[in-house]
């Protein structure tokens, strides 16, 4: 089984509907991620979560709002989707660091939005 | 703010033969750790290598291997006896030594073809 699972995969909406994306994680990592990804762009920051209740703006948060429901569930949605944010979209996960020099993220395996 | 530079949209090789995909970056801390990722047709984000910046020593796993220049703020990749798995999207990423700062910077990635 996956590690870290996103749902749904793709998904097609119409401009000014809400979306949620979920991620799961059964890596029992205290830290998530959600990144979107655009062509000529790389991954880009939305959110960032170091527990359920630290929760941080990443580079690109307008438009976006999250929810960590419990160490495993980090939730991202979209109350109104536009058609510029079709993208990819990625959760992360790693573990807090504990003297360790550094941390591997762990990605999902992606959610395909199209904003009609 | 740090920012990570790939120069090269895409880039092509022969099977068997090397390629060095080129990356930059802008920081001004002297801890860190930068990344190369590969994202293959399936989406899915695979860590290809990493490197510590406090190391002298470049980097090797396989036939991936980095050529990391710290003072240029330079960190290549060279992929040796490419194989037709190897074509994918290949992103570079930083991030930050501290602790409690786990976010990754990408480059715009660079799209390699592998020809037979």
């Amino acid at each position: 089984d996956a590690d870290v699972t996103q749902t749904p995969r793709n998904r097609i909406t119409k401009t000014g509907k809400r979306i949620m994306l979920e991620c799961s994680q059964t890596k029992g990592h205290d830290r998530m991620y959600w990144y979107r990804q655009d062509p000529g762009l790389g991954l880009r920051l939305i959110y960032y979560s170091f527990d359920v209740k630290d929760i941080n703006k990443g580079e690109i948060s307008d438009g976006y709002s999250v929810s960590r429901q419990a160490q495993a569930k980090f939730s991202l949605s979209l109350e109104s989707a536009i058609p510029n944010q079709t993208a990819l979209y990625f959760c992360a996960t790693s573990p807090a660091q504990a003297g360790k020099s550094y941390n591997e993220q762990f990605f999902g395996p992606g959610t395909r939005l199209t904003v009609l | 703010a740090q920012t990570v530079t790939q120069s090269q949209p895409e880039m092509s090789v022969q099977e068997a033969e090397t390629v060095t995909l080129s990356c930059t970056y802008d920081t001004s801390e002297s801890d860190y750790y930068l990344f190369w990722y590969k994202q293959p047709p399936s989406r899915q984000m695979i860590l290809v290598i990493r490197q510590e910046a406090y190391k002298q020593q470049n980097a090797t796993e396989n036939r991936f291997s980095v050529n990391f220049q710290k003072a240029a703020k330079s960190f290549s990749l060279k992929i040796s006896d490419s194989q037709l798995g190897d074509a994918a999207m290949y992103f570079c990423a930083y991030r930050r030594g501290i602790q409690g700062a786990q976010k990754l910077v990408f480059g715009q990635g660079t799209r390699l073809t592998i020809n037979p």
